[in-house]
């Protein structure tokens, strides 16, 4: 059974650097996504994307974030300067549409030191 | 402000008997619901769905009923199975294309 993929399951990082968190969505899914969750709290959305940009975007997805598509199967979110509340577990999901199952990925788990 | 929240934090059954998890949101125009399972250390799984011109959408063993009047969403598991034992979210789906998850319900089957 198709699934989603998203590596690396643990990154741990010093506060200030870049990550990058790489997922690779169901293959014929256009619909594609970034959630977190803070250890003990409910999913957070992040970011939906679609047709190669941007269909919505919550209040955490601020200029240190973004997502992009490079090469139609790797769907990578971009932290550009990580903080020590960015520490969570980040889960991408997809779906074919946007009224439609969304498939999430096992997460990465992210640690900021 | 707008939220999606869960009546009860934990709920504990009988193996074998019907358990119903409740959620109440408050975005009156939000236009998709959906009910996912979480176990510990893996991803939300979707388990049902229900658009916003139904009133009830049955699954294998999964109910969703929605109440759109009080704005309040159930999922009725039946014959609930120790490997049903999980957190539990409702998500709405708002204007355009943004999910929002309630804090969540710890289901646990006692066998």
């Amino acid at each position: 059974e198709p699934e989603v993929t998203q590596t690396p399951s643990h990154q741990v990082t010093q506060m200030g650097q870049e990550v990058i968190l790489r997922c690779v969505p169901i293959s014929n899914h256009l619909y594609f996504y970034w959630y977190r969750q803070i250890l003990g709290q409910k999913v957070e959305f992040l970011v939906s994307f679609y047709n190669n940009e941007i269909s919505e975007k919550s209040e955490i997805f601020d200029d240190q974030f973004s997502v992009e598509r490079p090469d139609g199967s790797n769907f990578t979110l971009k932290i550009r300067s990580t903080k020590l509340e960015d520490s969570a577990m980040y889960f991408c999901a997809s779906s074919v549409w946007d009224y439609n199952e969304q498939f999430f990925g096992p997460g990465t788990r992210l640690t900021v030191l | 402000g707008e939220s999606v929240g869960l009546h009860l934090p934990t709920l504990s059954v009988q193996e074998g008997d019907n358990s119903i998890i409740n959620c109440a949101y408050s975005n009156s125009a939000s236009d998709y619901f959906i009910w996912y399972k979480q176990e510990s250390g893996k991803g939300p799984q979707f388990i049902i769905d229900i658009r916003s011109n139904m009133d009830k959408r049955q699954g294998q063993r999964v109910t969703v009923l929605l109440n759109k009047t009080v704005k309040h969403l159930s999922l009725q598991i039946a014959a609930t199975q120790p490997g049903d034992s999980a957190v539990y979210f409702c998500a709405e789906r708002k204007a355009g294309n943004q999910f929002y998850f309630g804090t969540g319900t710890s289901l646990t089957v006692i066998p």
